[in-house]
């Protein structure tokens, strides 16, 4: 039962250097979430997709890009890598927007930038 | 603006015991969803219990019930006979309905660290 799954778990990277964190769920959920969780303040929303081919800005959106190629992958870039952007990262999945539905989250991407 | 505030940033609990976890959330909307998530130390986000803002009654899952106060805003969770692999960061979250929710989003907490002893 892979749920949601994300590559990679860990990365270091230096300063203006580039890279693609991936996240693949196998629920068929329309919605698919990209998080970060910084130390004292929770998680806060970066991007977010209600389905495939669309996204939209979130709360921190700032330095990120996103794609939604396919329902079940959703891919979060960076540009040009800052040390602001040292943070864990988490994809979540719904199957709908609905007040009563959970996201399910996959393991997160430790990511450090030098 | 929505939020969620933890006020505890750690909590000791004797193994065996029960413990309380503080949330209180300030929105205006009259349709929203309440959850709580567990984080080991391995990292991984754990659903455990959800209340809707119309559910009458507490939710329970297992050893996890959610003592739901709606007019003074607080989801407090509550977790009976505390073991050795309860010890993680609790997060509040909640979730607006589905109108002008940018997708439904979750709005965290700061979180609350829960060490149990043995």
């Amino acid at each position: 039962n892979a749920g949601v799954t994300q590559t990679p778990k860990f990365r270091v990277l230096k300063t203006g250097q580039s890279m693609t964190l991936l996240c693949a769920q196998d629920m068929n959920h329309e919605y698919m979430y990209w998080y970060r969780q910084d130390p004292g303040m929770g998680l806060r929303l970066i991007h977010y997709s209600v389905g495939e081919g669309t996204t939209a800005k979130g709360e921190v959106p700032d330095g990120y890009n996103v794609s939604r190629l396919k329902k079940q992958n959703f891919l979060l870039g960076l540009e040009s890598a800052a040390p602001s952007q040292t943070s864990v990262y988490f994809c979540a999945s719904s199957y709908r927007d609905t007040s009563n539905q959970p996201q399910h989250f996959g393991d997160g991407t430790r990511l450090s930038i030098l | 603006a929505q939020k969620i505030t933890q006020t505890q940033p750690g909590m000791f609990v004797q193994e065996k015991e029960a413990v309380t976890l503080d949330c209180t959330y300030d929105t205006s909307d009259p349709s929203y969803g309440l959850f709580w998530y567990k984080q080991p130390s391995s990292g991984e986000m754990i659903f455990l219990i959800y209340q809707g803002s119309y559910d009458q009654q507490n939710a329970t899952e297992g050893r996890y019930s959610l003592n739901f106060q709606k007019a003074r805003k607080s989801a407090n969770l509550v977790i009976s006979a505390s073991q050795l692999g309860d010890s993680a960061m609790y997060f509040c979250a909640m979730r607006k309905g589905s109108r002008d929710n940018q997708g439904g989003k979750l709005i965290f907490g700061q979180g609350t660290e829960l060490s149990v002893k043995p």
